[in-house]
């Protein structure tokens, strides 16, 4: 098992340029999140989902798309970076079921926005 | 969800006991409570969860009294390697994907 990947790891952009964060699990997992981190901060939601097809935001959701076609794949797009998008991003997963509240964390990508 | 509130910081010394505790007091019946650990560069770890009294894993105890309002985290025996930041999470059926992560606890273990 892989677990939860992201790609890539690092990442600049420029101003108003646009670019999809990928993010993939093997775990079979239904529930899918992406979150951001902000130096010296902690994790903030952006965007979530239950389930291929089913998308919900978070909350810090603006300037950001997902979709969920499959269970295994949740790409998050920034439509037109900010340098206020500056930070590192992390795709999580759980399986929802029962009582669990264990999240299985990817590495992060580390985005760059001049 | 409910609010949690920790301490900023802790220091400790490399092979003491160290407590650290979250204050919830708006607690639902159904809300569960969740630590994760988080070292730098790297995602969050799930830690333990517990709903009442004790729970202990191979990692940590979590005491969480009768009324919930707070509970404690208890790492036995600090190393160098738990030096990381550690938040207390609040959550309830149906939110395994939509967790609230605070700023945390950062602990610092020394020699």
């Amino acid at each position: 098992n892989a677990g939860v990947t992201q790609t890539p790891k690092f990442q600049v952009l420029k101003t108003g340029q646009s670019m999809t964060l990928q993010c993939a699990q093997d775990m079979n997992h239904e529930y899918m999140s992406w979150y951001r981190q902000d130096p010296g901060m902690g994790l903030r939601l952006i965007h979530y989902s239950v389930g291929a097809g089913i998308t919900d935001q978070g909350e810090v959701p603006n300037g950001y798309n997902v979709s969920r076609s499959t269970t295994e794949d949740f790409p998050l797009r920034l439509l037109s970076a900010a340098p206020s998008q500056t930070s590192v991003y992390f795709c999580a997963s759980s399986s929802g079921q029962g009582d669990s509240w264990e999240q299985y964390f990817g590495p992060g990508t580390r985005l760059t926005v001049t | 969800l409910a609010k949690t509130t920790q301490p900023i910081s802790m220091d400790s010394y490399e092979g003491q006991e160290v407590n650290i505790t979250c204050s919830h007091n708006n607690i639902a019946t159904n809300d569960y409570i969740t630590w994760y650990q988080q070292f730098p560069s790297q995602g969050p770890r799930f830690i333990i969860q517990g709903y009442k009294t004790k729970v202990t894993n191979e990692v940590a105890s979590l005491f969480i009294p009768a009324d919930r309002k707070s509970s404690t985290l208890s790492l036995p025996r600090v190393s160098l390697s738990d030096t990381a930041v550690y938040y207390c999470l609040v959550a309830s059926t149906g939110t395994a994907s939509k967790l609230t992560f605070g700023t945390g606890t950062r602990l610092q273990v020394t020699l």
